[in-house]
Order: structure tokens, then C-alpha cells, then sequence
């Protein structure tokens, strides 16, 4: 079985420039996840997806972060404008519905260095 | 406040010694799981816990859940420099399908 992709693997931007971020689920997996892992931090969600509807998005940074997920399959996140404290390493997750939290499996992430 | 809080923060140990992480919820647990990160990495599931009591083991890696003190604790028993790398916790704390994660440990261990 394939795994969950991401690219880039890697991306250096310059502040209050864009960027984007992409992610391929496991086939078959309703829920998707992004997560972002600031250094020496634990990994926060941004946003949760089931299918291609919004579960939670609360902790989504709205003023200059999306997503979306308009088929149900891949997804994108995107920051604009970038600021210094979004360098960070941007995980992807996704998970069957019936396993929920407990199928969870997360891709290599997107390592963002804002400079 | 944190909703999950993990102990020690960072641990460097020699090789061949044991170590225990811990980790701590605010809030009732309906699934406690443990990954590993390498540095810039994805994480790797390692363990998965739900029942008060509940103990379990790959290979020299256990993990013990206390449900009454929505606690859980991962011991490594003489440790390899193949152990290094980050030790995350993740809660399921909505019954169901999303999981909060704690701040990690970074573990090092020393040849």
C-alpha cells in the first residue's frame, strides 16, 4: 500500500512571499489532516478534513493560511503571505472513517524555512 | 494550557541503560499513541493504548497506560543508538478521530 505523499520535501521562501504545499492520501482514507511542527514542539493541527468538507479548522491561522480538498483526494495548503514564524515542518495525515484516530498515517512532510 | 505534557522535555543517556518517558492528559483519554520521529521526518507509530492497565511491548519499547491518572509511560530497556530520535505522545481526546500530541522528547544516546 502506498503511503501518504507530500511535496516539496523542502522549500526556502522569502517572507511575505506564497507558498504551497500539496498532499496525496492513502486511497481509500475519507480524513485528512495537516499538521504544523514548529521546532522542538509537538505537532499542532491546522485542519481536518472529511471528505472534502471542513471538520475543524480552528486553529487554522485564516488570515493567511487555506486549504482545500475539492475532490475528496489530494489536498493543498497555502500561506500567503509567509512570515518568519511559519518555518516550520508542515505534516500531512490521513485515516480511514472507520478507523479514526486510531489509522492514523503521516507523510514525510514539507520542511518550510521562511527567511 | 497544554492539553498533553511530556517528561523529561530532552534525555541524553548511555548506551545499554534504560529510560522511561512520560506523558500526562488534562483530559479523559480514549486512546493514548506513541510515535518516533527522526529529525525532519514523518512520524512512525509504535504503539497504540486504550485500556486502563493496558501494557505492551515491541521489542525492547514498553508502553503502560494508567487510565485513573490519564497517564502513560514509555521505557526503553537497554537502550541503542538506533533509539535516538524524538518520542511523541498523541490523545485521543474526542472519542473518536483526531489525535493532540504533546511536545515530544528528544532522545540521545550516547555510544
Amino acid at each position: 500500500e502506498a503511503g501518504v505523499a507530500q511535496s516539496p520535501r523542502y522549500k526556502i521562501i522569502e517572507k511575505r512571499q506564497s507558498v504551497a504545499f500539496w498532499c496525496n492520501p492513502i486511497s481509500g482514507h475519507a480524513t485528512l489532516y495537516w499538521y504544523q511542527q514548529i521546532l522542538g514542539q509537538g505537532p499542532k493541527l491546522l485542519i481536518q478534513f472529511q471528505n472534502n468538507g471542513v471538520v475543524d479548522d480552528s486553529q487554522l491561522p485564516k488570515d493567511r493560511f487555506s486549504a482545500e480538498r475539492l475532490k475528496g483526494v489530494d489536498s493543498t495548503l497555502k500561506i500567503q503571505p509567509a512570515k518568519l514564524e511559519d518555518s516550520a515542518v508542515y505534516l500531512c495525515a490521513s485515516s480511514s472513517l472507520r478507523q479514526g484516530a486510531r489509522g492514523y498515517t503521516f507523510g514525510s512532510g514539507t520542511r518550510l524555512t521562511v527567511v | 494550557s497544554q492539553e498533553l505534557e511530556q517528561s523529561p522535555q530532552s534525555l541524553i543517556v548511555q548506551e545499554g541503560k534504560n529510560l522511561t518517558i512520560n506523558c500526562t492528559s488534562s483530559k479523559t483519554l480514549y486512546g493514548l499513541y506513541w510515535y518516533k520521529q527522526k529529525y525532519g521526518e514523518g512520524l512512525i507509530f509504535l504503539m497504540m493504548l486504550q485500556k486502563g492497565g493496558e501494557e505492551k511491548s515491541h521489542e525492547k519499547i514498553t508502553a503502560k497506560l494508567d487510565e485513573k491518572k490519564q497517564q502513560s509511560s514509555l521505557h526503553i530497556t537497554a537502550s541503542q543508538p538506533s533509539h535516538a530520535g524524538i518520542y511523541l505522545c498523541g490523545a485521543d481526546v474526542n472519542a473518536g478521530n483526531m489525535l493532540t500530541f504533546g511536545g515530544g522528547t528528544r532522545l540521545m544516546v550516547k555510544p
